[in-house]
């Protein structure tokens, strides 16, 4: 099973609006990683909140941490039609989880231009 | 320097038939890590190599798959006597995993398996 779980499975939203998705989980974690995935191939990196963090920015990304209710959310401001592609949140639970990332079901967002 | 590579980036087999995914990690990550991911889905875990420790196969679906990492380094991922529902896209990570590090993957582009 997964440890985390994305809300919603799919966005669709106009060029100019942010865009926010959820990501919960079910055991303690060590830090909390958002990766994005363009075209079904590999995943890229975005940003990293630790557990002893609430809020992170990075660019036009937002992500934020609430560890009293095992979930974090990603948010992109003033989208554009590159955005469009698969988000997913991974949880690194370290050695709890055997020091491996868990994935999310990913959330497809798709920017209009 | 080079990121994850994968090869090769396309495989078409039959049924039945034996597979090998290569893997090259990025030089000096200790950590490697194979993902599988069906049209649509999210990842799924399937094996993890930390240096010389046992890898952890906890992911793997069936006996028909192995791995092995190499010199600490190339990975190659076995799929024996394939079936249809083996076709996904494999996908490997490497990461430094030293101590104080976050556990950053870095991706290959994934080989996409079409098991006919």
């Amino acid at each position: 099973s997964q440890q985390g779980e994305e809300d919603p499975q799919a966005l669709s939203i106009q060029e100019g609006e942010n865009a926010t998705m959820n990501c919960s989980y079910k055991t303690s974690i060590n830090n909390l990683q958002w990766y994005r995935q363009n075209s079904g191939r590999g995943l890229v990196h975005l940003i990293l909140i630790r557990s002893n963090e609430r809020e992170k920015h990075s660019g036009r990304l937002r992500v934020t941490l609430d560890t009293s209710k095992k979930s974090s959310s990603l948010l992109i401001t003033a989208s554009r039609a590159a955005d469009t592609a698969s988000y997913f949140c991974a949880t690194d639970a370290f050695k709890a989880a055997g020091n491996k990332l868990t994935f999310g079901g990913g959330t497809r967002v798709l920017v209009k231009p | 320097g080079a990121g994850v590579s994968q090869s090769p980036s396309n495989k078409v087999t039959e049924k039945g038939k034996d597979v090998e995914l290569r893997c090259d990690p990025i030089s000096g990550h200790t950590a490697l890590y194979w993902y599988r991911q069906s049209l649509g889905q999210g990842l799924e875990f399937l094996i993890y190599f930390q240096g010389n420790s046992a890898p952890d196969k906890s992911g793997l679906p069936s006996d028909r798959f192995s791995a092995e990492r190499t010199g600490g380094s190339v990975s190659t991922l076995t799929i024996q006597r394939t079936q249809q529902e083996d076709s996904a896209v494999y996908l490997c990570a490497s990461s430094s995993r030293l101590a104080g590090t976050d556990n950053e993957q870095f991706f290959g582009p994934g080989t996409r398996l079409t098991v006919l």
